[in-house]
């Protein structure tokens, strides 16, 4: 299975600065099948990003996401009070779908 | 708007089996593919198994010798059942709908049951 290695594992950051979240695979994966959540404490994840660049709905533009092949990355540009959460890379290239260990985005 | 809830108990003891219902409103129940999703206490996410239509099922190697994940589209329901549960499969369960489209990911997710597994 396809194993996700995401960093740093804490990004101390204060409001307004960018934050960017890098998530690496062990292997290749197929047609960039590759997403980004965000979870807040004792709530369930939610979908920001899929297809490693697509905003999915109600997404505000202040997130994006880029890369291919085995190195993706998430960024949001300007951090806003509300964005402060954990994140997970997750890829659907290679049943079983894998998730990364998660990114804790806190606040500086 | 499509709405996702798990019930079940919280509580199952060693090596009995483990039993949860995603109940799903407001959505067309046979359109979707339906995914089981979990969370060990201060861990990371884990992709357990999906379900579309009946009869069409894909599961996690790691858990797939324990695991049936079944469906009542009469009642839009589906369910998770892992047998021999240990200590290792406490973790809040969530249940969610896939995109429609070839992106597999979720969309919407329920609130999330805790199960413990202890004696």
């Amino acid at each position: 299975e396809i194993v996700l290695t995401q960093s740093p594992g804490t990004l101390s950051l204060s409001p307004g600065e960018r934050a960017t979240l890098s998530c690496r695979a062990s292997q290749s994966v197929t047609s960039n099948s590759l997403g980004w959540y965000q979870q807040k404490p004792g709530q369930a994840p939610r979908l920001l990003m899929y297809g490693a660049s697509n905003r999915a709905t109600g997404i505000p533009d202040r997130f994006s996401g880029s890369g291919s092949g085995i190195d993706f990355t998430l960024t949001i540009s300007r951090l806003e009070p509300e964005d402060f959460a954990v994140y997970y890379c997750q890829q659907y290239g290679d049943s079983p779908w894998t998730f990364g260990q998660g990114t804790k985005v806190d606040i500086k | 708007q499509v709405y996702l809830q798990e019930s079940g108990p919280g509580l199952v003891k060693p090596s009995e089996t483990l039993s949860l219902t995603c109940s799903v409103f407001g959505d067309s129940f046979t359109k979707y593919y339906w995914s089981w999703i979990r969370q060990p206490p201060g861990k990371g996410l884990e992709w357990i198994g999906n379900i579309y239509q009946i009869g069409t099922t894909g599961y996690s190697p790691s858990l797939q010798s324990r695991l049936t994940i079944s469906m009542d589209t009469s009642k839009n329901q589906f369910s998770l059942r892992l047998d021999s549960v240990t200590a290792a499969d406490t973790a809040v369960y969530y249940c969610a709908r896939k995109m429609y489209s070839f992106h597999h990911m979720f969309d919407y997710w329920g609130q999330g049951i805790l199960v413990t597994v202890s004696s």
